[in-house]
């Protein structure tokens, strides 16, 4: 079974500048993560997705950053523009809904570096 | 305010000696409590989870960990530690009364093993 693929794996831009990310869960995961993990901290969620709707957004700066999960499958995370706090690890995650409410295992991608600059 | 406590950053231990990382939680309830590890350049993987019920929980590579609910703490450990168990390990708690199963992470600790 092929994992969560994340694209780029690392990405070097200027402040005020915009970027884009890309993640492809696994196949049939219904549920979707964004989580932005900064250096020395542990993943904080940004956005979550069950199929093509979002259930979780509240610690989305939403002035700069979105997401968007159109189809229900793979889903693009965006930052427009970028600051130097922006610095850090965008880990995408999926998880299926056949397990126990909130007992469902996260699986992760190994994620894009970003350097805002 | 609810969270999760990982008191220590770093840790490092000779291979072969046991290794114990502590996870210490502040919940209304018991929530429910995962360690994942994250390998050099590589996405999270759980090791394990705790729901309810026994309060040691055996997951994959060796690794366990024990529910405590009078010290509110979930603690890893593993018997003998291998040179590829060097990784940051994370713990984390669910909400059981969230539908959406939303975890918060702690900090993680850095797990350095030497020959």
């Amino acid at each position: 079974e092929a994992g969560v693929a994340q694209s780029p794996r690392y990405k070097i831009i200027e402040k005020r500048q915009s970027v884009a990310f890309w993640c492809n869960p696994i196949s049939g995961h219904a549920t979707l993560y964004w989580y932005q993990q900064i250096l020395g901290q542990g993943p904080k969620l940004l956005i979550q997705f069950q199929n093509n709707g979002v259930v979780d957004d509240s610690q989305l700066p939403k002035d700069r950053f979105s997401a968007e999960r159109l189809k229900g499958v793979d889903s693009t995370l965006k930052i427009q523009p970028a600051k130097l706090e922006d610095s850090a690890v965008y880990l995408c995650a999926s998880s299926s809904t056949r397990e126990g409410r909130g007992q469902e295992t996260q699986y992760f991608g190994p994620g894009t570096r970003l350097l805002v600059l | 305010a609810q969270s999760v406590t990982q008191p220590d950053i770093h840790i490092t231990v000779s291979e072969g000696a046991s290794l114990e990382l502590r996870c210490n939680y502040s919940y209304g309830a018991t929530p429910y409590l995962f360690w994942y590890v994250q390998s050099p350049g590589q996405g999270l993987q759980l090791l394990l989870k705790y729901f309810s019920g026994d309060t040691l929980v055996q997951g994959i590579k060796g690794f366990e960990a024990e529910f405590k609910r009078s010290q509110s703490s979930f603690n890893l450990r593993k018997p003998s530690v291998h040179w590829s168990d060097a990784a940051e390990y994370f713990c984390a708690v669910g909400d059981p009364t969230d539908s959406w199963g939303k975890l918060q992470f702690g900090a993680g600790t850095q797990v350095v093993v030497t020959p």
